[in-house]
């Protein structure tokens, strides 16, 4: 069962650690998100984007950077990890809203 | 910025029961969307809402937006034991891609 599909599914990094989690999409959605979901919080749009070779800011995007070279692939790079960015990562792509979710990434930062 | 207040936080209910929970915001919407996240998955979208006043089913499921556009509805009729989960609803200011705004969510127990 296809559609999105996260990798890793689990993470540990030590403060300063560099990764990136990679998202795959074969439904040939223009519109790709990267998320974070923190305990008791709703999700957070980290960056998005409407088409190959754009991104766009979402709502917490300091700390990270994205890149989408290809239409079904989304990329969500962390430069240098921090505490504050432990938490699980989700990608999404869609028609315009999030219409489908991956299974999300489990990222510690120690 | 825009916050949603998604009510109530949680719900333990008798199978069977039929369930309301609701999402409020300060701000208006052009859509509405509701979802349903199981332990350790991720959200599945359960209903889209595009109009103000427009009420819509998938199943058991009925959402319904505002006609405010400053709310949302969502009840779940006959609850069954695979109900259980998080919904969460979330609101879209603007044209497509633009970010959307999630509740809290709405933690639903079952019990058999």
């Amino acid at each position: 069962n296809a559609g999105v599909t996260q990798t890793p599914k689990f993470r540990v990094l030590k403060t300063g650690q560099s990764m990136t989690l990679l998202c795959a999409q074969d439904m040939n959605h223009e519109y790709m998100y990267w998320y974070r979901q923190d305990p008791g919080m709703g999700l957070r749009l980290i960056h998005y984007s409407v088409g190959e070779g754009t991104t766009a800011k979402g709502e917490v995007p300091d700390g990270y950077n994205v890149s989408r070279l290809k239409k079904q692939n989304f990329l969500l790079g962390l430069e240098s990890a921090a505490p504050s960015q432990t938490s699980v990562y989700f990608c999404a792509s869609g028609y315009g809203q999030p219409q489908h979710f991956g299974d999300g990434t489990r990222l510690s930062i120690l | 910025g825009q916050q949603l207040n998604q009510s109530p936080q949680s719900m333990f209910i008798q199978e069977g029961e039929d369930v309301s929970m609701n999402c409020t915001s300060s701000s208006i919407f052009n859509t509405w969307l509701w979802y349903k996240q199981d332990p350790g998955e991720g959200p599945v979208l359960l209903i889209a809402l595009y109009k103000a006043g427009e009420l819509t089913s998938n199943g058991r499921l009925t959402a319904q937006f505002g006609i405010t556009r400053k709310d949302s509805f969502l009840n779940i009729s006959a609850s069954i034991p695979s109900d259980v989960g998080i919904y969460f609803c979330a609101g879209q200011l603007g044209n497509a891609g633009n970010m959307l705004t999630f509740g809290g969510g709405t933690r639903l127990m079952v019990k058999p």
